[in-house]
């Protein structure tokens, strides 16, 4: 057990870009989370998968913002046309072991996001 | 949603001393757990704690469900207690977590 990856750990682009960040959960958890946080804030919900199925989006996706979780393992996170109010830490996180407390969520290290 | 508020919003101790943060929830959760979030933004789980009272070392938590809040209470602090403190919680059985604005803690030598 390796903990819940991202990768980009950083990534830097210019407004208007289109970014994709990656995350690979827990390998026995079948929930993945997707949150937002910017500086001073607690983290903020965007998504949530169970299995390869996106069961809940928060009004903060908007609609340049895209999720996927094609075979319920990893899941890719799209930002098109990038903004610079989307500059944030994404935080992706996992739950649903048989070993624990089925909703406690894991957290990955996050991706760092800068537009310029 | 569920508004979380956490209190205090900044703390600083001296190494060695106690301290309390505490949690407050609007609404019933059924899930509840603190992190500790350290300076490369890492989130590191402390206590999944929907109910009752845990301890794990110089750590404890304790959850008043039915009065909707919960504490969590570092003794003997030490230098790398420091960071943000948040507080997370969830109505619905595994679906998102809404968590509070953080403690952010500073333990000075």
């Amino acid at each position: 057990d390796t903990g819940v990856s991202q990768n980009p750990r950083h990534k830097i682009t210019k407004r208007g870009q289109n970014v994709t960040f990656r995350c690979d959960p827990i390998s026995e958890h079948n929930r993945l989370y997707w949150y937002r946080q910017t500086l001073g804030q607690g983290p903020e919900f965007l998504t949530y998968f169970q299995n390869e199925a996106q069961l809940e989006k928060s009004r903060l996706l908007s609609d340049r913002f895209s999720a996927e979780r094609p075979k319920g393992s990893f899941s890719t996170l799209e930002i098109q046309r990038t903004e610079q109010g989307d500059s944030a830490m994404y935080l992706c996180a996992s739950s649903g072991t048989s070993g624990g407390p089925y909703n406690e969520q894991f957290f990955g290290p996050g991706t760092r996001l800068t537009v310029l | 949603g569920i508004q979380v508020e956490q209190s205090p919003p900044d703390l600083i101790l001296q190494e060695g001393a106690n301290s309390t943060l505490r949690c407050n929830f609007s609404d019933s959760v059924n899930n509840l757990q603190w992190f500790h979030q350290n300076p490369w933004g890492q989130l590191i789980n402390l206590f999944y704690i929907p109910s009752g009272t845990k301890q794990n070392g110089r750590l404890s938590a304790t959850t008043v469900a039915t009065e909707r809040y919960s504490l969590l209470y570092i003794s003997s602090s030490q230098t790398t207690d420091s960071g943000v403190y948040f507080c997370a919680v969830d109505a619905y059985t595994g679906n998102q977590f809404y968590f509070g604005t953080g403690t952010s803690l500073t333990v000075i030598p």
